[in-house]
């Protein structure tokens, strides 16, 4: 059973434009809330996070909504630039009392020049 | 600052050895968790350690184990090597781990492959 999703497995946008990409999940207990950037052949690089206390994060280009009622996040990258282009991961914690990540499956975006 | 390393980078096995891995954490990290990435089920908590002591498990069999050194240093090890482990296990530290709510930040991997 899957705790955290995204259910689009690649997006395409091009340069200069938005890219959204969209996180869902289903333990109402997550508090902490994550994303993370991976090119191939590295680890993954935290990009940005969120606390359930809040419902935005900003960080220069990028942008982290939750939505608590709806169990959604979403991650705004604006504008969007070819270095852009990796894999995209939303990973979910109960970090009161669970010292783990629950990651999601991952979103490949491709910004085009 | 250095970041994560992890070694080696690269390891070839075959079915019914074991293996070690190794993780050094950014200095001053206490925490260190292991993951395991494969296509099919994305990247997978392992176990965390904190100060020398296992903290969290994932949902994994006992032939995976990890430890954690004084230095907080980690390694992990798995036995009897099934081909179903082949995958990239990651290592992540942070100061005080998530029960902080600190942010991990991930070394590039270890790619296991088992023949």
């Amino acid at each position: 059973d899957q705790q955290v999703k995204q259910n689009s497995p690649s997006l395409s946008v091009q340069e200069g434009r938005i890219s959204i990409l969209n996180c869902d999940y289903t333990n109402s207990m997550f508090d902490y809330f994550l994303w993370y950037k991976k090119y191939p052949a590295e680890g993954p690089t935290f990009l940005i996070s969120i606390s359930s206390i809040k419902d935005k994060n900003e960080d220069g280009r990028f942008t982290v909504f939750l939505n608590k009622s709806a169990k959604h996040l979403s991650l705004h990258i604006v504008p969007s630039q070819p270095g852009d282009s990796a894999v995209y991961f939303c990973a979910a914690s109960n970090g009161g009392s669970q010292g783990n990540l629950i990651f999601g499956k991952g979103t490949k975006l491709s910004v085009k020049p | 600052k250095a970041g994560v390393t992890q070694t080696p980078r690269y390891l070839i096995k075959t079915r019914g050895q074991q293996v070690t891995l190794s993780c050094s954490p950014i200095s001053g990290h206490r925490s260190v968790s292991w993951y395991q990435q494969t296509p099919g089920q994305g990247l997978q908590f392992l176990f965390e350690y904190f100060s020398e002591t296992q903290r969290n498990k994932g949902n994994f069999p006992g032939r995976f184990s990890g430890r954690q050194f004084s230095n907080s240093r980690s390694e992990m090890n798995v036995s009897t090597l099934e081909l179903g482990d082949s995958a990239l296990y990651l290592c992540a530290s942070s100061p005080l781990g998530l029960a902080a709510y600190n942010e991990q930040f991930f070394g590039p991997g270890t790619r296991l492959t088992v023949l």
